[in-house]
C-alpha cells in the first residue's frame, strides 16, 4: 500500500492566490482528517470526514478555507485567498472504522504565503 | 481543552539510555495515543492505550496512563539515534473522532 499520498509536496504562492492541497487517503479507509502544523500552534485538526461527509469542521479558521471530499479516494483543502498567516505544513490522515484511533498521516504539504 | 501538553519540550540523551516523556490533559479521555515524527515527515502511530487499561508493552516502548492524574508516560528504553524526533500524545474524548495533539517533546538521542 502507497500510504496516504499528498500533493504538491511544497507550495510557494503569493497572498491572494487560490491554494489547493490535495489528498488520497489509504484505500477502504473510512475517515479522513486534515491538520496544520505550525511552531506556535502545534497540530490544529481542521476539518473531519466520515465515508466522504464532513462531520466537525469547528477547526476551520474561517471562510477562506473549504475541503472537498467528492468520492472515498480524494479529497482537497482550498485556501482562496491565500494569506502569509496561512503558511504552514499541512497534512492529511486517514483512518479505518475497524481502528479509528490509528491514523495514518501522509508526508504534508508545506505551504509558503508570500 | 482536552489538549495533551508533554513534557518535557526537549530531551537530550545518550545512546542506550533510557527516555520518558509525560503527557497531561484536562478532560476524561476515551483513549490515549502516542506518535513519533521524524523531521519533514508526517506522524507515525506508535502505541494506543485505552482508558482502562494502566500498562501497555510494544517492543522498546512502554506506556503508562493515570485517568486519576489526567497523565501519561512514554518510556523508551535502550534508546538508539534513529529515535531522534518529536513525540506526541493525542487524546480523544467520549464523543466523536477529534482527536487533539500536544506540542510534542523533541528527543535528541546522541550516538
Amino acid at each position: 500500500d502507497a500510504g496516504v499520498i499528498q500533493s504538491p509536496r511544497h507550495e510557494v504562492t503569493e497572498m491572494g492566490q487560490e491554494v489547493t492541497l490535495r489528498c488520497k487517503p489509504i484505500s477502504g479507509h473510512d475517515y479522513l482528517f486534515w491538520y496544520r502544523q505550525t511552531m506556535m500552534r502545534g497540530l490544529e485538526l481542521l476539518i473531519y470526514f466520515n465515508n466522504n461527509v464532513p462531520i466537525d469542521d469547528s477547526g476551520m479558521p474561517e471562510d477562506r478555507f473549504s475541503a472537498k471530499m467528492p468520492n472515498a479516494s480524494f479529497s482537497t483543502l482550498k485556501i482562496q485567498p491565500s494569506e502569509p498567516r496561512d503558511s504552514a505544513v499541512y497534512f492529511c490522515a486517514s483512518s479505518h472504522r475497524g481502528q479509528v484511533e490509528k491514523l495514518f498521516f501522509g508526508s504534508g504539504t508545506q505551504l509558503s504565503v508570500l | 481543552s482536552q489538549q495533551g501538553e508533554e513534557d518535557p519540550q526537549a530531551l537530550s540523551i545518550q545512546e542506550g539510555e533510557n527516555a520518558t516523556m509525560n503527557c497531561s490533559y484536562k478532560t476524561s479521555i476515551n483513549n490515549l495515543q502516542w506518535y513519533r515524527q521524524n523531521s519533514g515527515r508526517g506522524l507515525v502511530h506508535l502505541i494506543l492505550i485505552r482508558s482502562n487499561e494502566r500498562e501497555k508493552h510494544s517492543g522498546r516502548l512502554r506506556v503508562t496512563l493515570d485517568t486519576s492524574k489526567k497523565s501519561s508516560s512514554l518510556l523508551i528504553t535502550a534508546s538508539r539515534a534513529a529515535d531522534t524526533a518529536s513525540y506526541f500524545c493525542a487524546t480523544v474524548g467520549n464523543y466523536g473522532q477529534n482527536f487533539v495533539f500536544g506540542p510534542g517533546t523533541r528527543l535528541s538521542v546522541l550516538p
